[in-house]
């Protein structure tokens, strides 16, 4: 079954423990997103990878990273979270070709709380 | 703001009826994506309509893109409880390809039975 599969499901943690959201896709995708959702605000981008040793920032990324050294995973690290980093986070992943990623739905993993005290 | 509208927030609906769900924007987008996310379950892509469409149906799904108003609509004919969810536009932006979308607040859709 073609899915994205992010881990943990849920976690709560306390400020500056690091911590990591590990994402896996299935579909050979090129493209690679991490979002968070937060009341009010929508889903925002926080990074995203176009392909393998490729990212970028999206609309929020301080506070996190990622890597990509496989094609298949994308993981988000907290050096050192803190609590305005509550939320849920999603991956996503897409088709297409560089310069059409745009043109393509995205498949969204079913998301990770992150509790953060 | 590059974020968009979308009304109503939210709507409540019994089974059988249609339910119309709005999406405005601001900047020209490449195309606009419809997507469902049930209660504590990730987004689920329901129909992308490119720029140069004015109109996509997929099942009991009617999609409509008006670039002049800068507008789009979701249509859902027929619901069922099973419908219930939030529903998001997302545009993907005309300028550059980096993929990303920008996600409207939803509309928070009940369907009683």
């Amino acid at each position: 079954e073609a899915q994205v599969t992010q881990n943990p499901r849920y976690l709560i943690t306390v400020t500056g423990k690091k911590l990591t959201v590990t994402c896996s896709q299935n579909m050979n995708h090129e493209y690679m997103s991490w979002y968070r959702q937060d009341p009010g605000l929508g889903l925002r981008q926080i990074y995203y990878s176009m392909n393998v040793e490729v990212t970028d920032k999206g609309d929020v990324p301080e506070g996190y990273k990622v890597s990509r050294k496989e094609k298949r995973n994308f993981p988000l690290i907290l050096e050192s979270p803190s609590p305005n980093q509550t939320s849920l986070y999603f991956c996503a992943s897409s088709s297409g070709r560089m310069g059409q990623h745009s043109n393509q739905p995205q498949h969204f993993g079913d998301g990770t709380r992150l509790s953060i005290l | 703001s590059q974020q968009g509208e979308e009304d109503p927030q939210a709507l409540s609906i019994q089974e059988g009826e249609n339910a119309t769900m709005n999406c405005s924007y601001k900047t020209s987008i490449n195309n606009l994506q419809w997507y469902r996310q049930n209660s504590g379950r990730g987004l689920v892509h329901l129909i992308l309509i490119r720029s140069n469409e004015r109109e996509k149906h997929s099942g009991r799904l009617r999609v409509t893109l008006d670039t002049s108003k800068k507008s789009s609509s979701l249509l859902i004919t027929a619901s069922r409880a099973a419908d219930t969810a939030s529903y998001f536009c997302a545009r993907a932006l005309g300028s550059g390809n980096t993929g990303k979308l920008i996600f409207g607040q939803g509309t928070t859709l009940q369907v009683k039975p």
